[in-house]
């Protein structure tokens, strides 16, 4: 089955401690992407990754740090997390540029203490 | 500025009617896609339709359409015969080819479908 994988769903942490969110897909997609979902605002996009090693900067990249060593891998590291990082977040996959759909995992509620 | 405007933050539609969730865009590129998701009380993010910028007739998916007005930059979506199922936040987003993959979101409309 074509998918999107998260880990971890939920987790509790405390300001500081680092942490990081793996992201997979099995649909052998170029283009990956990391999402914060606040009420009010929608998604935000943090960064996305265009294929391995090659990877910018979204709309609200600060205190986020992502790499693509592989294809079907993409991870969000919060290397300090603060408070205001508490949110649900979302990885997406598309096959690449003009690509009429994005598939998206199932979401990680990150709650930062 | 917004790229992407939601000016209905909540609809309420009786079920078997027709519903116009409204979408504004703002973009200087030419080659652009635009999107419709709809996110239950789950969480996960669900596509419905996609409209490309060069594309001369409206999406439809089933009961999903899209109304694509380009000179007015709007991209509405239109759900016919609405079911209780359809009770869901819907996000209209754009991906603009000029920025790479850069997608943006809009707000929402947190749609209520009533028995």
């Amino acid at each position: 089955e074509a998918q999107v994988t998260q880990n971890p769903r939920y987790l509790i942490t405390v300001t500081g401690k680092k942490l990081t969110v793996t992201c997979s897909q099995n649909m052998n997609h170029e283009y990956m992407s990391w999402y914060r979902q606040d009420p009010g605002l929608g998604l935000r996009q943090i960064y996305y990754s265009m294929n391995v090693e090659v990877t910018d900067k979204g709309d609200v990249p600060e205190g986020y740090k992502v790499s693509r060593k592989e294809k079907r891998n993409f991870p969000l590291i919060l290397e300090s997390p603060s408070p205001n990082q508490t949110s649900l977040y979302f990885c997406a996959s598309t096959p690449g540029l003009g690509a009429d759909t994005q598939y998206f995992g199932p979401g990680t509620r990150l709650t930062v203490l | 500025a917004q790229k992407i405007t939601q000016t209905q933050p909540g609809m309420f539609v009786q079920e078997k009617e027709a519903v116009t969730l409204d979408c504004t865009y703002d973009t200087s590129d030419q080659s652009y896609g635009l999107f419709w998701y709809k996110q239950p009380s789950s969480g996960e993010m669900i596509f419905l339709i996609y409209q490309g910028s060069y594309d001369e007739q409206n999406a439809t998916e089933g009961r999903y359409s899209l109304n694509f007005q380009k000179a007015r930059k709007s991209a509405n979506l239109v759900i016919s015969a609405s079911q209780l199922g359809d009770s869901a936040m819907y996000f209209c987003a754009m991906r603009e080819v000029i920025y790479g993959q850069n997608f943006v979101f809009g707000p929402g409309t947190r749609l209520s479908v009533l028995p």
